[in-house]
């Protein structure tokens, strides 16, 4: 248990449906993080909020859109994926380097499996 | 751009010592981290080691870190067969803003035959 938990754990879905992806934190963190996992590649950062501000987008698509309502909660709502856009995704949470201690570290949900038909 | 390369698997015996190695670019990079990923879940991290250190020694776990040629490595002691998992190297890229942000591998996925 790291105290990031994702829903649903496993997601299938068609290129014509809407879904989305939940985070939740409860570590009292204020930076959350989505990651995409594919096989054969590095992880890649899709989106970052920082205090419930998005700061950055690594240019993922518009097909991805990311909502974060609160510091401990964290969607990505998809829509008309394609097929390869099949993957785990992974949140993340760590807390701001404002605050003291900070060293960076990320804890990670077990990831949301995806497969787009 | 930045990149962290690290090689994609290593298969050792039970009781030998496992070193995975990493190279990374970014020379101001402040921390310098090894996560864990075993089959069906998220990364969890391992160790991490501050910029400034050569080594760090955690129980069966020694990270070592070259600055000058920008070299990281995670030796298992005495590796068992729960050591069999992917391990990720991962940097820390300062983009200006107050949160972190991390460049990860590709990730080694280490066996560990009985």
């Amino acid at each position: 248990e790291t105290g990031v938990t994702q829903t649903p754990r496993h997601l299938v879905m068609g290129m014509t449906n809407k879904k989305s992806l939940k985070c939740e934190q409860h570590l009292g963190h204020n930076a959350m993080y989505w990651y995409k996992q594919s096989a054969k590649k590095p992880l890649e950062l899709m989106f970052v909020y920082s205090l419930e501000e998005r700061v950055e987008n690594n240019s993922v698509p518009s097909r991805f859109s990311p909502e974060c309502p609160n510091s401990s909660h964290l969607f990505l709502h998809l829509h008309t994926l394609q097929p390869e856009d099949s993957a785990l995704y992974l949140c993340a949470s760590s807390q701001d380097r404002v605050a003291g201690g900070y060293t960076g570290e990320l804890f990670f949900g077990e990831g949301s499996r995806l497969t787009v038909l | 751009g930045e990149d962290v390369e690290q090689s994609l698997f290593l298969s050792v015996r039970e009781g030998d010592s496992s070193v995975i190695n990493c190279t990374y670019t970014d020379s101001s990079s402040t921390y310098l981290y090894w996560y864990k990923q075993e089959p069906g879940a998220g990364l969890q991290l391992l160790t991490y080691i501050f910029s400034n250190m050569d080594m760090k020694q955690d129980q069966r776990l020694t990270v070592l870190l070259n600055k000058k040629d920008k070299h990281l490595s995670l030796r298992i002691a005495d590796t068992q067969t729960g050591d069999s998992a992917i391990y990720f190297c991962a940097e820390s890229i300062n983009y200006g803003g107050s949160q972190g942000n991390l460049i990860f591998g590709k990730g080694t996925k280490l066996s560990v035959k009985p």
